[in-house]
C-alpha cells in the first residue's frame, strides 16, 4: 500500500542511452513533482503537473520529458544520457495548487541513476 | 544561488538532550518554511510546517522557530532519541505556487 512509488529504483546505464523513470501515487492528489537530488545533496524541483498539466517546468534541458497519461502517473523520460545526469530523482505528490497554507509533498523513495 | 542554506553538514546529539538545527534563507517571498526528515534509501518524510507570518510552531517534541527579520529558522527536537537520527532538509515554498526550495540537509546523530 506504498503511497508513492517509484520504478526501478537502482539504474546503471551508458552514456548516450535513452531511460525512463517511472512514479505512481495511490493518494487521489491532483499535483505530482519530479526532483533532482545531485552530488552536492541539493534537492531540486525539475518538473511539476497539476491535473496532467505542466505547472512547473525549471530550467531542465530538453533531453527530460515528462509524461503525465493520468492523475496518478508522472514518467520521466531522459534521451541521449550524460554523466551529470547521475543523480537520485524523487518523485513526488501532493493535492492542491499551492495557494493558502501548505499542502504535503509525499515523496516516493527514489531512483538512482547511475550513467556510465 | 543557493536560497536556503543549512550550513551544518552534521549534528551530533546525546541521546535526551536537545537537537538543534539551523537553516538561513534569502528568498523574501517564501510563505511557507518546511521541514523535511529522510532516511537512507526512503524519499522525505514532512515533519513540520511553520507559516511566514508565524514566530514559532509545536507539534510534540518537535518546535520550528522563525526569526523573519535574520531570515533564520531553526528546528528544535527535545528530548532527542536514537529513532531521530536522519538526514533534515530545511525548505521554502515560494508563495502561491507548490514549488519547494531546498536546503542541502544536515545529518542528525543521536548518540545512546
Amino acid at each position: 500500500d506504498t503511497a508513492v512509488s517509484q520504478t526501478p529504483k537502482y539504474l546503471v546505464t551508458q552514456m548516450g542511452n535513452d531511460k525512463s523513470i517511472k512514479c505512481e501515487q495511490n493518494l487521489g492528489h491532483d499535483t505530482m513533482y519530479w526532483y533532482k537530488q545531485d552530488s552536492k545533496k541539493f534537492l531540486k524541483i525539475m518538473f511539476s503537473y497539476n491535473n496532467k498539466e505542466l505547472i512547473i517546468n525549471e530550467t531542465v534541458p530538453n533531453r527530460f520529458s515528462p509524461k503525465s497519461p493520468d492523475k496518478a502517473h508522472l514518467n520521466l523520460h531522459i534521451n541521449s544520457l550524460e554523466l551529470g545526469d547521475s543523480a537520485v530523482y524523487f518523485c513526488a505528490s501532493s493535492q492542491g495548487s499551492g495557494r493558502g497554507s501548505y499542502n504535503e509533498q509525499f515523496f516516493g523513495p527514489g531512483t538512482r541513476l547511475t550513467v556510465l | 544561488d543557493q536560497q536556503v542554506k543549512q550550513n551544518s553538514p552534521s549534528l551530533s546529539v546525546q541521546e535526551g538532550r536537545i537537537s538543534i538545527l539551523n537553516c538561513d534563507y534569502t528568498n523574501s517571498m517564501f510563505d511557507y518554511f518546511l521541514w523535511y526528515k529522510k532516511y537512507p534509501a526512503e524519499g522525505p518524510t514532512f515533519l513540520i510546517s511553520i507559516s511566514s507570518i508565524k514566530d514559532k510552531n509545536e507539534d510534540g517534541r518537535f518546535t520550528v522557530f522563525l526569526n523573519k527579520s535574520a531570515k533564520h529558522l531553526s528546528l528544535h527536537i527535545v528530548p532527542s532519541q536514537p529513532g531521530d537520527s536522519a538526514v533534515y532538509f530545511c525548505a521554502g515554498r515560494i508563495q502561491g505556487a507548490q514549488k519547494l526550495v531546498f536546503g542541502q540537509g544536515t545529518r542528525l546523530t543521536i548518540n545512546p
